[in-house]
């Protein structure tokens, strides 16, 4: 069974410019989780979804981060205009449904802004 | 919300015990405790979770103490494949996000 896939697996940016990154969860996982990871910690969650609907988005800085999952499976985030400090690694997980704790997570887009 | 604590770093000689310990004094009741590993340029792997009974699995061992502010994770028999950054991290009661900390960054010497 394929694991959660991510793409790309690096992005090189000049600042002010935009940036999608794109995952395909796991098949049947209701639940998809995006997180941003800077260097030396851990992973933060930006934004979860149910099914096509995003019920926590607290923590996405909605000036320049937006994020979509049609029809309730793949997902895109996208940054624009990307900013020096939005270098990171950027996450996505999946889970059979939000009660479940266990999550599937990609190898990650690894976004550098120049 | 939970908070974690773990030790920055830990070493473990090849085919030894790795007892990684987590602090979670402010746990509540109904948060479990879930242990993920990340290998350098890969996303975070499931290992174990738990709420207040131990638990083991094929990769790893859970100690809860009986108060839960503390779990150990136990690799018992560590290989070098399993040097990784180890997470301990709560769920919060709303039962949909993991909080992650730092990590200890566990390596397995030959």
């Amino acid at each position: 069974e394929a694991g959660v896939v991510q793409s790309p697996r690096y992005k090189i940016i000049e600042k002010k410019q935009p940036v999608a990154f794109w995952c395909n969860p796991i098949s049947g996982h209701n639940t998809l989780y995006w997180y941003r990871q800077n260097l030396g910690q851990g992973p933060e969650l930006l934004i979860r979804y149910e099914n096509e609907e995003a019920v926590d988005d607290s923590q996405l800085p909605k000036d320049r981060f937006s994020a979509e999952r049609l029809k309730g499976v793949d997902s895109t985030l996208k940054i624009q205009p990307a900013e020096l400090g939005d270098s990171a690694v950027y996450l996505c997980a999946s889970s059979l449904d939000r009660r479940v704790g266990i999550q599937y997570f990609g190898a990650g887009t690894r976004l550098s802004v120049l | 919300d939970a908070k974690t604590t773990q030790p920055p770093s830990m070493d473990c000689a090849e085919g030894r015990a790795a007892n990684l310990p987590c602090n979670h004094s402010t746990i509540s009741g109904n948060e479990y405790v879930y242990w993920y590993r990340q290998i350098h340029s890969q996303g975070p792997q499931y290992i174990i979770h738990g709420l207040k009974n131990n638990e083991t699995n094929e990769m790893a061992s859970l100690i809860i103490t009986e108060d839960r502010k503390s779990s150990t994770l136990i690799l018992p028999h560590a290989t070098l494949r399993d040097t990784a950054v180890y997470y301990c991290s709560v769920e919060e009661t709303s039962g949909s996000r993991l909080t992650f900390g730092e990590g200890t960054q566990l390596t397995v010497n030959p």
